[in-house]
């Protein structure tokens, strides 16, 4: 079954402990992101990835970082967490170009403390 | 700047009760527009996609048209389990493919 799968779903820590949430895809897709959710706020891209070794910024990218090593994984991470990224966190992927709809993961819902 | 700009921001309909969700948007050259279904603590459901003003789909209850400006998801005689927030996405022409994203109609349909 094509999919994206995020691990954990659910998450909490503490202000300052590293934690790094898993993201990957089975349908060879060359664009994968992170997204986070809030209430009235929608959803804001964080990192986007083109392709294996290609990432860029997106709209709220302060506080975390990506990696792309394979096609298939990219992983989010949080350095130092601290509370104001308690969210709800979704990872997406798609083939690029544009005109392809983006398929998500079932989301992360991280609480930092 | 990419803008999206869906309407009502929350939506309450008896069951069989018609309606539209709108989504206006601005974007230098559209690429493409996506309109997907989420259901609460899940992730967003891809529905439609559609790239030329005056292009329509249909699935099941709901139709999706565009125009220059504006889309609208129409819900013909709803149910129950059609209840979900709705986001409308848009992607522009150019070298960018990040998507900009509404912030959604929350829908409810009510038995």
């Amino acid at each position: 079954e094509a999919q994206v799968t995020q691990n954990p779903r659910y998450l909490i820590t503490v202000t300052g402990k590293k934690l790094t949430v898993t993201c990957s895809q089975n349908m060879n897709h060359e664009y994968m992101s992170w997204y986070r959710q809030d209430p009235g706020l929608g959803l804001r891209q964080i990192y986007y990835s083109m392709n294996v070794e290609v990432t860029d910024k997106g709209d709220v990218p302060e506080g975390y970082k990506v990696s792309r090593k394979e096609k298939r994984n990219f992983p989010l991470i949080l350095e130092s967490p601290s509370p104001n990224q308690t969210s709800l966190y979704f990872c997406a992927s798609n083939t690029g170009g544009g005109r392809s709809p983006l398929h998500f993961g079932n989301g992360t819902r991280l609480t930092v403390t | 700047e990419d803008q999206v700009t869906q309407s009502p921001e929350a939506l309450r309909l008896q069951e069989g009760e018609s309606s539209s969700l709108n989504c206006s948007y601005t974007v230098s050259g559209l690429r493409g527009l996506f309109w997907y279904r989420q259901d609460p603590g899940k992730g967003p459901e891809f529905l439609f996609t559609l790239y030329s003003a005056g292009e329509e789909k249909e699935k099941e209850r709901l139709k999706a048209t565009l125009t220059k400006k504006e889309s609208f998801l129409h819900i013909t005689a709803p149910k129950p389990e059609d209840s979900a927030t709705y986001l409308c996405a848009v992607q522009a022409a150019g070298g960018s493919y990040i998507p900009t994203f509404g912030r959604g109609t929350s829908l409810i349909v009510h038995p």
